[in-house]
């Protein structure tokens, strides 16, 4: 079945340092795949997607690139400041039958001023 | 504004109890969804439903129960048969199709006391 695999945290950073979450997939077909971020006691928000290979997803200095090839979704931020200090989750959505959405278990990301 | 609105924020219930957490959208979604989240683990699927009248059981279903009477509607049951019902419980909707992301609620903190 899909899967979804995220590198374990926490991750400690200090501010301006260059981050990488690993994210990795299995799928059939041609999953749409999104990183969602939660910050303590909220819901998850969308942070960026990609619908398909090659596509690269932007949002906040946050990029994501969608590698099939790899099957891969690694997120990258050039300079971490404090405030992105959350959990970073990973996910997919199913390509047939029902239509949900699949979450690795999450990367609690630490930045220090 | 349209969104997600999960009441209530915080739920103590006693064991034995029955209880509703509430979930309603203005987006006009046709899905919607309903996750578990431990501390460390990633979101856990209990029910979706993509259409009105129509809801399938995900990974964790043993324990609740859901109905979609209304499209803007997803409540979720926590039951005396769920043994384990302490989480954080995290209502979601999309447009169920394509490329679409999920948009999710606050949450709502279920304590059993």
């Amino acid at each position: 079945g899909n899967s979804v695999t995220q590198m374990e945290g926490p991750v400690t950073l200090s501010e301006e340092a260059f981050l990488t979450i690993n994210c990795t997939y299995t799928a059939t077909g041609y999953p749409s795949l999104f990183w969602y971020v939660q910050y303590p006691g909220e819901g998850l928000q969308l942070l960026l997607k990609a619908t398909k290979a090659d596509d690269k997803g932007s949002n906040k200095g946050f990029e994501a690139t969608y590698r099939k090839e790899t099957t891969s979704f690694h997120l990258e931020k050039g300079s971490v400041q404090v405030s992105d200090s959350a959990v970073y989750f990973c996910a997919l959505s199913s390509t047939s039958g029902t239509y949900k959405y699949i979450f690795g278990t999450g990367t609690r990301l630490k930045v220090l001023a | 504004d349209g969104g997600i609105t999960q009441s209530p924020k915080y739920l103590f219930r006693k064991e034995g109890q029955n209880v509703t957490l509430s979930c309603e959208q203005n987006l006009n979604h046709d899905a919607m969804y309903w996750y578990r989240q431990d501390p460390g683990q990633g979101l856990r699927l209990i029910y979706y439903s993509q259409i009105v009248n129509d809801f399938q059981k995900g990974d964790i279903a043993e324990g609740y129960s859901v109905s979609r009477e209304k499209k803007e509607s997803f409540p979720l049951t926590v039951t005396s048969a769920q043994k384990n019902p302490t989480a954080f419980y995290l209502c979601a909707s999309s447009l169920g199709q394509g490329t679409a992301e999920a948009f999710f609620g606050q949450g709502t903190r279920l304590t059993v006391v």
